[in-house]
């Protein structure tokens, strides 16, 4: 069974221009979290789907950054435009639907973002 | 609001001995808590976790890890550690009672010295 999978691994771009992270969780997985780690700091959550609809998205840092997940699969994360303290590394994750809060999540190998 | 505590940024411990890495959390209830780990250029993998029952849980490549309701704490332990236990050990913790998310420690430095 494959993992969840997460493009691209690495990502340079200057402040101002815009970037797109893709995850693709694990197969009939209905939820789907994006967390992020910042300057080795603690991981932070940012939003979770249900399926095709955000559950919450109350970690989500501005109004820059816009995540959709079309069709309930795959999810895609989009800063626009990027800032140098977006800079960090992106986690994907998902779990089982029906997951009342006992479920492990499973997670992506992550984004590494970096804005010059 | 729930948080965790890591209170080590780095433990070194030497190949061979028991190694521990420490844990503690807040929630306003019940607790789920969990273990993962991150290898070099590798993604966040599951460890083990606390639902309910007993305190002393077991998990992947011989790891265990305590709960500990009075001390409201969940370190994870080994005894007897190996070099390829190197690694960045997070704890992450959600309120039974509230929304899905984990929220994270941040991170210990585990190195296995040989």
């Amino acid at each position: 069974e494959a993992g969840v999978t997460q493009f691209p691994s690495h990502s340079v771009i200057e402040k101002g221009q815009t970037v797109t992270l893709r995850c693709d969780p694990i197969s009939g997985h209905d939820n789907l979290y994006w967390y992020r780690r910042v300057m080795g700091k603690e991981i932070k959550f940012l939003l979770h789907f249900v399926k095709e609809s955000k559950q919450d998205e109350s970690g989500m840092p501005n109004n820059r950054f816009l995540a959709e997940r079309t069709g309930g699969t795959y999810s895609t994360l989009k800063v626009q435009p990027a800032e140098l303290e977006d800079s960090g590394v992106y986690f994907c994750a998902s779990s089982q639907g029906g997951d009342r809060g006992n479920t492990e999540a499973f997670f992506g190998q992550g984004t590494r973002l970096t804005v010059v | 609001a729930q948080s965790v505590a890591q209170p080590e940024d780095q433990v070194n411990v030497a190949e061979g001995n028991p190694l521990t890495v420490k844990c503690t959390y807040s929630v306003s209830g019940n607790p789920y808590l969990f273990w993962y780990v991150q290898y070099p250029n590798r993604g966040l993998q599951f460890l083990l976790k606390y639902i309910t029952g007993d305190n002393l849980v077991k998990g992947s490549y011989g790891f265990e890890a305590e709960f500990n309701k009075s001390q409201t704490s969940f370190h994870l332990k080994k005894p007897s550690a190996l070099v390829s236990d190197s690694a960045l050990y997070f704890c992450a913790v959600r309120d039974k009672g509230s929304a899905r998310q984990l929220t994270f420690g941040s991170g210990t430095q585990l190195t296995v010295l040989p």
